[in-house]
């Protein structure tokens, strides 16, 4: 049951370049979105989110685009950069839970980037 | 920068053994949660813990799992007789009291079952 897709195992984009991860989803239910990145043997780290009530948010070089009515989101990197090298996770929350926000994060599979010198 | 800190960093047990996972989640946080990746997997929500019960679990935590908050500043899962398919990474998160506040993830603990 793949309510969150990350279509795209491997990404290779050159230095300097923007990256372009995407992420589909099926769960009208989500209201949140977020971004993790994931290095090898670490925990996943917070890269930037986005409410279902708006279509951009952007921080530094990383910007999220959200469409609601195709149910896809993506992850711009502008200038991608060699620390950028990872494995991108898209995750959703549902906004139905009347709990507070204990919401548990659904994920994709995730995406690897690879950034070329 | 507060971070989520989990130890072990690796456990190897035997299948049918009890393994206590431990973490520690950023001191003014009020949701903890644990996930597990499956190597080459996802990673899975597992469950979520707010105002000392549980808020919501998956499919996955069955009566084999529990998650305890000890005391102010511990969070544990705990698999009571581990199987081989449990082996995986185990993620702790901690999230502030904001609905859209971010979850915070620890580095993992990789169990692995023999």
């Amino acid at each position: 049951d793949q309510q969150v897709k990350q279509n795209s195992p491997s990404l290779s984009v050159q230095e300097g370049r923007i990256s372009i991860l995407n992420c589909d989803y099926t769960n009208s239910m989500f209201d949140y979105f977020l971004w993790y990145k994931k290095y090898p043997a670490e925990g996943p780290t917070f890269l930037i989110s986005i409410s279902s009530i708006k279509d951009k948010n952007e921080d530094g070089r990383f910007t999220v685009f959200l469409n609601k009515s195709a149910k896809h989101l993506s992850l711009h990197i502008v200038p991608s950069q060699p620390g950028d090298s990872a494995v991108y996770f898209c995750a959703a929350r549902r906004g139905h839970y009347s709990g507070g926000g204990a919401d548990g994060l659904t994920f994709g599979k995730g995406t690897h980037l690879i950034i070329q010198p | 920068e507060p971070e989520v800190t989990q130890t072990p960093s690796h456990q190897v047990t035997q299948m049918g053994q009890e393994v206590i996972l431990r973490c520690v989640p950023i001191s003014n946080h009020l949701y903890f949660y644990w996930y597990r990746q499956i190597l080459g997997q996802k990673v899975e929500f597992l469950v979520s813990f707010y105002n000392n019960e549980i808020s919501e679990k998956s499919e996955i935590f069955d009566d084999q799992f529990s998650v305890e908050r000890p005391d102010g500043s511990n969070f544990t899962l705990k698999i009571r007789s581990t199987k081989l398919e449990d082996s995986a990474m185990y993620f702790c998160a901690s999230k502030g009291q904001g609905r859209t506040d971010t979850q915070y993830f620890g580095p993992g603990t990789r169990l692995t079952v023999l």
